[in-house]
């Protein structure tokens, strides 16, 4: 069965130190990855996506993550972290796997900045 | 403009008592998902409806739960008989069709069943 892994539960760091939080996922084929983000009392929303093309990709507030095929990876990583950074942080996968293209989603990593 | 809604926002109910939550999708979205959150885990699917093709329950956890979907328009969760383990908040997502694109959530309706 498809699954996406997230190494990292909860992670603490401190203001302007680097991030990297991981995401692997277990399918074969032609995949769909994005990470989304979820702010203390606000919804899920969308940090940024891969479908094709350059698999180093950029998303909102200074975020990137690079799709690594041969990993089945897709980190995602900030150089200097925020305070307002603080929030639980969701890697997806959209496999193709007949007409059914719903997202599969890791368990989420909670991730804290202190100031 | 309008993004998903859902209602209520938080509901309490008692052990053994049915509840019904909605969900307002974008306008045009043809996609739309039920997700269940349980306090300090994941989003755990539960069911899925494009367009007019049959629905894909499998995420559904019992037979307690249902869901309904009138064409592309709003959705309602039912919970019958609930169980203290239903504690969760509820999330409903669009999207513009099933693949590719970005899912756009609600707020979610926690549900307390005490």
């Amino acid at each position: 069965a498809q699954s996406v892994s997230q190494h990292n539960h909860h992670v603490i760091l401190s203001e302007a130190a680097s991030l990297e939080l991981g995401c692997n996922y277990s399918y074969g084929g032609t995949v769909n990855l994005f990470w989304y983000v979820q702010y203390p009392g606000q919804h899920l929303q969308l940090l940024l996506k891969y479908f094709s093309g350059d698999p180093l990709v950029k998303g909102i507030k200074g975020f990137e993550a690079e799709f690594i095929k041969s990993k089945f990876s897709f980190n995602l990583r900030k150089p200097s972290v925020q305070w307002s950074d603080t929030a639980e942080y969701f890697c997806a996968v959209n496999a193709y796997a007949g007409n059914n293209r719903k997202l599969i989603w890791g368990l989420g990593t909670s991730l804290a900045v202190n100031p | 403009g309008a993004g998903v809604s859902q209602s209520p926002s938080n509901k309490v109910t008692e052990k053994g008592k049915d509840v019904e939550l909605r969900c307002d999708p974008i306008s045009g979205h043809t996609a739309l998902y039920w997700y269940r959150q349980r306090l300090g885990q994941g989003l755990e699917f539960l069911i899925y409806f494009q367009g007019n093709s049959a629905p894909d329950k499998s995420g559904l956890p019992s037979d307690r739960f249902s869901a309904e979907r009138t064409g592309e328009s709003v959705s309602t969760l039912t919970i019958q008989r609930t169980q203290q383990e239903d504690s969760a908040v509820y999330l409903c997502a669009s999207s513009r069709d099933g693949g590719n694109n970005e899912q756009f959530f609600g707020p979610g309706t926690r549900l307390t069943v005490l």
